[in-house]
């Protein structure tokens, strides 16, 4: 079963605007990261927050971690066409797997 | 520097069929990743390995799958007889740091087509 999940399933937004995706998990996790999927191609990683950590950013990236909720989120600012893709919270458990959620759907409209 | 590099790109196969999928991760890495991905369950992790060790096979879905990694720079998961169940993309990723967490590279994965 998927550890992850993810809301929303899918995102529309404009160029410029801000998109926000969420990321909910059931245990204990050693961290969190996040990965972007372009259509077609393999997941690439953006950012990996610890379990210590409460906020990271990278660039346009900005992550939260809320362990006693057990939630994160990814945020990305002044969006760009090219943002669009499918984006993935990955759950890293105490053994070391990670558990991908089902992702969220972006589309920027430029 | 080279990707993780996955092959074919694409099978189309009939059902009975042996099919194998073949994987070259990024140099230096010492864990292996096996995924499978469709709509309706998502990225799944079917088997890892570290230092060509299988460490965690439990998401092997059935015996009819397999997987090997004979040496730090190769590995394949075969599956035999396929099954039109068995049409998903195959994603192969590698690590540097273990399966301790550290991030992992994908290759752009094989779509398989079983009919």
């Amino acid at each position: 079963s998927q550890q992850g999940e993810e809301d929303p399933q899918a995102l529309s937004i404009q160029e410029g605007e801000n998109a926000t995706m969420n990321c909910s998990y059931k245990t204990s996790i050693n961290n969190l990261q996040w990965y972007r999927q372009n259509s077609g191609r393999g997941l690439v990683h953006l950012i990996l927050i610890r379990s210590n950590e409460r906020e990271k950013h990278s660039g346009r990236l900005r992550v939260t971690l809320d362990t006693s909720k057990k939630s994160s989120s990814l945020l990305i600012t002044a969006s760009r066409a090219a943002d669009t893709a499918s984006y993935f919270c990955a759950t890293v458990l105490p053994e070391g797997k990670l558990i991908f959620g089902q992702g969220t759907e972006l589309s920027v409209k430029p | 520097d080279a990707g993780v590099i996955q092959s074919p790109r694409h099978e189309v196969t009939e059902m009975g069929q042996e099919v194998t999928l073949r994987c070259k991760p990024i140099s230096g890495h010492n864990s292996l990743f096996w995924y499978r991905q469709t709509m309706m369950r998502g990225l799944e992790l079917l088997i890892y390995f570290n230092n060509n060790v299988p460490i965690d096979d439990s998401g092997m879905p059935e015996d009819r799958f397999s997987a090997k990694m004979p040496n730090a720079s190769f590995s394949t998961l075969k599956i035999q007889p396929s099954e039109p169940r068995d049409s998903a993309v195959y994603f192969c990723a590698s690590s540097g740091t273990g399966a301790g967490g550290g991030t992992q590279h994908f290759g752009d994965g094989t779509r398989l087509s079983i009919l």
